[in-house]
């Protein structure tokens, strides 16, 4: 099974601030990455998919790349709905696996 | 509006079932595979098993050793997860997804889970 390690596992930031979420894949996953937002109490909310394509509606703020083995998650300009918890997920092969999460809190 | 309910869960007894279920609409559910993931109290999402078109086709993860079953009912527009010899790491919420139709899994619409409690 292909094993995602997400760093770090939280972060605290300020409102406006930039800060980047690092996903690493256990062999080559390609591009085949998506990135998931998750709120306390809620379902999780699809963000990217295929490493840097942002869905339908989701802010220009958020931005993805890498490829292979490593990827990174950024967010520009932190606004105050983007603290939550975010998970990588590599789609390659089942079974898709999601990384830790990482939870961003305000500082 | 495109939608994914789940039912099922409840407080259950180490050693016993249960049947969850999801209920789709709002969406050609036929196109789509279906998937569950769950997450275990402050935990994080742990991804278990999807079910292919016409529900000959399955995936499981690597934990459920034959425990867990994914099926649908394609003119129910539902997709269920049978699990069996409940133990208390199975307590988590588990979530439906709306999975690929073709191509790399991508789950953009998600149910608001139901909560599976084993303990005695």
């Amino acid at each position: 099974d292909i094993q995602m390690t997400q760093s770090p596992s939280s972060l605290s930031a300020s409102v406006g601030d930039r800060i980047t979420i690092t996903c690493r894949a256990s062999q080559n996953i390609d591009k085949y990455l998506n990135w998931y937002q998750q709120k306390p109490g809620k379902a999780p909310k699809f963000l990217i998919y295929d490493t840097s394509n942002l869905q339908s509606g989701v802010p220009s703020r958020f931005s993805g790349s890498g490829s292979e083995t490593h990827f990174t998650l950024t967010i520009d300009n932190l606004a105050p709905e983007d603290f939550a918890t975010y998970y990588c997920q590599q789609s390659l092969t089942a079974p898709l696996t999601f990384g830790g999460g990482t939870k961003v809190e305000i500082k | 509006e495109e939608q994914l309910v789940e039912s099922g869960g409840g407080l259950v007894q180490p050693g016993g079932s249960l049947r969850l279920s999801c209920a789709a609409s709002g969406f050609t559910f036929t196109s789509h595979w279906m998937a569950w993931v769950r997450q275990a109290p402050g935990k994080g999402l742990e991804w278990v098993a999807n079910v292919g078109q016409d529900g000959t086709k399955k995936n499981y993860a690597d934990f459920v050793n034959g425990r867990l079953t994914i099926s649908r009912d394609n003119a129910r527009n539902s997709v269920y997860l049978q699990i069996y010899s409940l133990r208390p790491e199975d307590t988590a919420v588990y979530f439906c997804a709306r999975d690929k139709i073709v191509g790399p899994s991508q789950y953009h619409l998600w149910g608001q889970g139901t909560l599976v409690t084993v303990s005695s």
